[in-house]
């Protein structure tokens, strides 16, 4: 069974910064591209950033480019998103989710139960 | 950036009824199409992938089909579990998610 398993999320000041992490168990973590969905309070889903399997390719959508870095740890079935700068707007509920292949453009058929990110002073 | 637009933003139906979401891309995207579940509180559920393909364990009252631009997300026999939020997702450039169809009890 898959299991994705996120912590790191809590309340921060608006400038500062939170590394989330998620630790995946129960597939071939290092075959699968990885990546984080954020979800706002009373809001959709946004695709935050992937990062793929074959090369470690990472990929960001405009809104965190150049705040957020994602990475993974293929030892330790570990995935992480370092963000920094961190603004009201980055308030959300943050999911992992597992790529339905090593590709980064592709759909979620497992996703983790999410950890909430709150930035406020 | 691919846009995707889902029609309605919210439905009421009954127990029973066939249902019909709609999910129109900015650009033609073959069929790298996804549809989610969403209860409320919890993570996503993948229900169809690539525009017509069900995924494991998904029950067949769901269906999707479509090509290009134009996709639909089919409920043939609405249960009460199925009372939910509805997302699509291409994964043709990118990734991007409609906006959400709220699918809610009569």
């Amino acid at each position: 069974e898959v299991q994705l398993l996120e912590s790191g999320g809590g309340l921060v000041q608006p400038g500062g910064s939170l590394r989330l992490s998620c630790v995946a168990s129960g597939f071939t973590y290092s075959s699968y591209s990885m990546s984080w969905v954020r979800q706002a309070p009373r809001r959709g889903l946004e695709w935050v950033s992937s990062i793929s399997a074959t090369d470690g390719s990472r990929y960001y959508a405009d809104s965190v480019k150049g705040r957020f870095t994602i990475s993974r740890d293929n030892s330790k079935n570990t995935l992480y998103l370092q963000m920094t700068g961190l603004r009201a707007e980055d308030t959300a509920v943050y999911y992992c989710a597992k790529g339905a292949s090593s590709v980064w453009e592709t759909s979620f058929g497992d996703w983790g139960r999410g950890t909430l990110v709150t930035v406020s002073s | 950036d691919i846009q995707m637009t889902q029609s309605p933003s919210s439905l009421s139906a009954s127990v029973g009824d066939r249902v019909t979401i709609t999910c129109r891309a900015s650009q033609s995207i073959s069929t790298y199409l996804n549809w989610y579940q969403q209860k409320s509180g919890k993570a996503p559920k993948v229900l169809i992938y690539a525009a017509s393909s069900l995924h494991s364990g998904v029950p067949s009252r769901f269906s999707g089909s479509g090509s290009g631009t134009d996709f639909t997300l089919t409920i043939s026999t609405l249960q009460p579990e199925d009372f939910a939020t509805y997302y699509c997702q291409q994964s043709y450039s990118s990734i991007t998610f409609g906006q959400g169809t709220r699918l809610e009890i009569q």
